[in-house]
Order: C-alpha cells, then sequence, then structure tokens
C-alpha cells in the first residue's frame, strides 16, 4: 500500500514564528519520490522540493527546510520566521516508479499578522 | 519559458453537459498526467498520457471521463453527460521523462480548470 500522511490539518500562527508540517508516508518500496507543494489561495500547485529515497540529505532553501528521515517514514517541512504570504494549503506527495503520485490530505497554515 | 497551461480557468456546466479541459504542457515536456481535486480534499490521480498515448487510466472513472493527448494539439480531459459530483478542479501536469528515470522527473503542475456543474 501507498500512502501519504498529513496529521495536520489546520496549523496557525503568528508571523515571524516558525511552523514545522509533518508529513508521513507508507510505501513498500525502496525507490520513491517524495514531493512538497504549495497551493496559495488563488488556487495553482507550486513545486517546492522533490526528493528521491536514496538522498537522506536534509535541505535548506531559505526560510524553507526539509527534514527526510527514512527510519521514521517521514518528510517534515519547516518555514523559519513564517510571513503572511506562507499562508497556504501544503501538500506532501509520494510516487514510486509508476505514475500515481499520491497526495497528503494537505495542511492549511494560516500565518497572521 | 511557459509553464503548463490549463484552460478555461473555470467552467460552468448543467447536469448533462458536455465539459472539455484542455492542458499544454511545458515545453519539452511529453509526459501529461491528470488528477483531480475534490473540494476540501486532497488531489487524486486520474489518468497518464505520453503523446498519442493512453499509460495508465487507473485513476479514470469508468464512464463518461476519457482522455487523449493527439501528436498535436495539448492534451484534453473530456466528461460526458456531467453530474454534480464531477464539481471540482482538474489539475494537469507534466514532466520531461517519466517517473522512473530519475533525471528531469520532477512534475510540474498548471494552474487548475474549476467545473462547477449546476
Amino acid at each position: 500500500a501507498q500512502k501519504v500522511t498529513q496529521a495536520q490539518t489546520e496549523i496557525s500562527v503568528v508571523e515571524k514564528e516558525d511552523v514545522t508540517l509533518d508529513c508521513v508516508y507508507e510505501t513498500r518500496d525502496t525507490t520513491y519520490y517524495l514531493f512538497w507543494y504549495k497551493q496559495p489561495p488563488s488556487g495553482e500547485l507550486v513545486f517546492l522540493i522533490r526528493r528521491n529515497s536514496f538522498d537522506e540529505q536534509n535541505e535548506i532553501s531559505g526560510r524553507y527546510s526539509w527534514n527526510f528521515q527514512k527510519s521514521t517514514s517521514s518528510f517534515n517541512f519547516t518555514i523559519t520566521a513564517s510571513q503572511v504570504v506562507d499562508s497556504a494549503v501544503y501538500f506532501c506527495a509520494l510516487i514510486r516508479t509508476n505514475n500515481d503520485m499520491r497526495f497528503g490530505a494537505g495542511t492549511r497554515l494560516t500565518v497572521k499578522p | 519559458n511557459a509553464g503548463v497551461m490549463q484552460n478555461p480557468r473555470h467552467l460552468v456546466r448543467r447536469r448533462g453537459q458536455e465539459a472539455r479541459l484542455r492542458c499544454s504542457p511545458m515545453k519539452g515536456h511529453s509526459h501529461v498526467y491528470w488528477y483531480r481535486q475534490l473540494p476540501e480534499e486532497g488531489l487524486k490521480f486520474m489518468v497518464y498520457l505520453q503523446k498519442e498515448n493512453i499509460i495508465d487510466e487507473s485513476g479514470m472513472p469508468k464512464e463518461r471521463f476519457s482522455a487523449e493527448f493527439p501528436k498535436e494539439g495539448p492534451s484534453i480531459l473530456r466528461i460526458q453527460q456531467v453530474v454534480r459530483g464531477d464539481s471540482a478542479a482538474y489539475f494537469c501536469a507534466s514532466s520531461p521523462f517519466g517517473v522512473g528515470q530519475e533525471s528531469g522527473n520532477t512534475i510540474y503542475f498548471g494552474e487548475g480548470s474549476w467545473l462547477t456543474v449546476v
């Protein structure tokens, strides 16, 4: 079975706070890819990051960072010093070597000024 | 380099009518995917196509839905005899190679087409 769980349905923080969005996945495959997408209120899906299952290095891009831990099947996303413009729904997704990308249900992040 | 282009962005159809959603992949991308997002839900895979071929349609409803990606022109997702339950956002995505290939297997999404059935 292949499944992505984003247990946090909604998170609300005040601007400048750090926030971590959790993503836990299930797959029996040894080769797979993990993604994070952002869906702002305008509705489009914005690609944030792709990580393959053999690369457990954490990644930092500006205020964004990702922590990939195969031991716990997690691929968590942290926003440092959050801003109002970070308000969006964030989706974690998993794809194997087939073509079926499985998305989590999404976490709605609200950053208040 | 334009991204994945979808049109129309918004479409209203009466029950029983047909809906056609178009998707032009990014330049150089020959792999197209369609996903559906129901209100307040995540995205669900529908179909994966390459030029003139349906590779995987395991997520497509068995009836009323069809997809094509002709040699020339955009990919089309067609919904016949729409019902209220078809109201959703339909996202198209493209990639330069198949997902199983490491290089360039990032999948980019279009802005979505919102279908409302009244």
